[in-house]
């Protein structure tokens, strides 16, 4: 089945660093991933939908120049977080839409999310 | 984003019975619908879906049921296993490369 991989799955840092998440898929093409968050106990917001070679598309609330995302390639969309912040600690998940392989049916396959600690 | 909830409720069952999830869609222009679930420390993984023309789809061991009049999704699990402890939620689907998730439900299968 359609896999998507996320880098690093867990990762620490000081107050105003910048951190760099990267979700990848692994054996099919996506024109278009999605960025999620998550805190403890609660649902999972949608962040932001990413598309190959065009500007990401941000949900209302969310900065756009806070989390910047790239989607250079079919098979990778990066999420960085500009000068995190403890506020910023959460679980950013990413998922992938594979329209044309086998696993079409499914409308989206999640990686395994990456936690977010900052100091 | 669409409904965020800020607590899980807790649904505890014995194994072998069967499992009831509720969940509530907030926007009537949603027209599918999607049943996740969650184990610690990982992404959500797909059960089951259905569109706005169907009222039941049934897979295995899961049947998911739409009432759209009161905006209404429940999932049933039937003859729950231990395996099937996790968090799960419901998506909606209100536009093109839009999904939002319900509050979610966590699932405690006693054995």
């Amino acid at each position: 089945g359609a896999v998507v991989s996320q880098h690093p799955s867990w990762v620490i840092c000081k107050s105003g660093t910048s951190v760099k998440i990267e979700c990848r898929s692994l054996d099919f093409q996506a024109t278009t991933m999605f960025w999620y968050r998550q805190f403890p106990k609660q649902s999972l917001m949608l962040m932001a939908t990413s598309n190959e070679g065009s500007k990401a598309t941000y949900e209302q609330g969310v900065e756009k120049d806070k989390f910047l995302i790239n989607h250079a390639s079919l098979t990778l969309s990066t999420l960085t977080v500009t000068s995190a912040h403890p506020e910023d600690s959460s679980f950013y998940i990413c998922s992938a839409r594979d329209p044309f392989g086998r696993d079409r049916d499914q409308p989206q396959h999640f990686g395994d999310g990456t936690r977010l600690s900052i100091l | 984003g669409e409904s965020v909830g800020l607590h899980l409720p807790t649904l505890s069952v014995q194994e072998g019975d069967n499992s009831i999830i509720n969940c509530a869609y907030s926007n009537s222009a949603s027209d599918y619908f999607i049943w996740y679930k969650q184990e610690s420390g990982k992404g959500p993984q797909f059960i089951i879906d259905i569109r706005s023309n169907m009222d039941k789809r049934q897979g295995q061991r899961v049947t998911v049921l739409l009432n759209k009049t009161v905006k209404h999704l429940s999932l049933q699990i039937a003859a729950t296993q231990p395996g099937d402890s996790a968090v799960y939620f419901c998506a909606e689907n209100p536009a093109f490369n839009k999904f939002y998730f319900g509050s979610g439900t966590k699932l405690n299968v006693k054995p």
